[in-house]
């Protein structure tokens, strides 16, 4: 059974950055078959992805965040991590990571963490 | 980048009524386009993907159908469990996006 898992500061001050990581369980990160994502959820708003890297560590990210944000791989932990910089109390929302399959045709999100609760405060 | 634009935002129906969702991409995005349902509180789960494919474990009262721009999530005799957001997203090219959510809700 494939898990998620986020874990993380649940608060962090305005301009500093948010790291986050997503440990999997019941699948290798490094099997060349996923690409492993992190989709945002202010409360009571909708979902945004924000980006996703493939085991060999290419990454894909959401233009409206690209320049603050940086996804990495550890195979060795099988964990995925974001980091977000400069952020503002706009960037406080639930941060899931999710799983799709890396094949042409394919995006969807079958598998998804519980999601971490991060507020930007002082 | 392709807009996903959802409708209605919000709906209430009687149990048993036949439910429609619409999702409308700026551009085609051939059938590249699952559909989540999220209760309240909870993790989306994923419920069609390439348009109109059931995931494993979903009821067979949901079905979806559509294909370029128009895309259309319907539930042919909504239960009470379906009290949920449900979202659209495209998956054709990155930047993947989804649609803002369609509240539904029992009369």
């Amino acid at each position: 059974q494939v898990q998620l898992q986020e874990s993380g500061p649940g608060l962090v001050k305005p301009s500093q950055t948010l790291s986050l990581t997503c440990t999997i369980s019941g699948a290798f990160i490094n099997s060349n078959n996923y690409y492993w994502s992190w989709i945002r959820q202010p409360a009571g708003k909708g979902l945004e992805w924000i980006g996703r890297i493939y085991s060999s560590g290419s990454t894909d990210y959401n233009p409206s965040l690209n320049s603050r944000v940086t996804i990495s791989v550890d195979t060795s932990e099988n964990q995925i991590s974001l980091k977000l910089n400069s952020v503002t109390a706009a960037d406080t929302a639930v941060y899931y990571c999710a799983r799709s399959i890396a094949m042409s045709g394919k995006g969807e999100f079958d598998y998804w963490g519980q999601g971490t609760l991060v507020t930007v405060s002082s | 980048d392709i807009q996903m634009t959802q409708s209605p935002s919000s709906l209430s129906a009687s149990v048993g009524d036949r439910v429609t969702i619409t999702c409308r991409a700026s551009q085609g995005i051939s059938n590249y386009l699952a559909w989540y349902q999220q209760k309240p509180g909870k993790v989306p789960n994923l419920l069609i993907y390439a348009a109109s494919t059931l995931h494993p474990g979903v009821p067979s009262r949901f079905s979806g159908s559509g294909s370029g721009t128009d895309f259309t999530l319907t539930i042919s005799s909504l239960q009470p469990e379906d009290v949920a957001t449900y979202y659209c997203q495209k998956y054709n090219t990155v930047p993947w996006t989804f649609g803002q959510g369609t509240k539904v809700e029992i009369k």
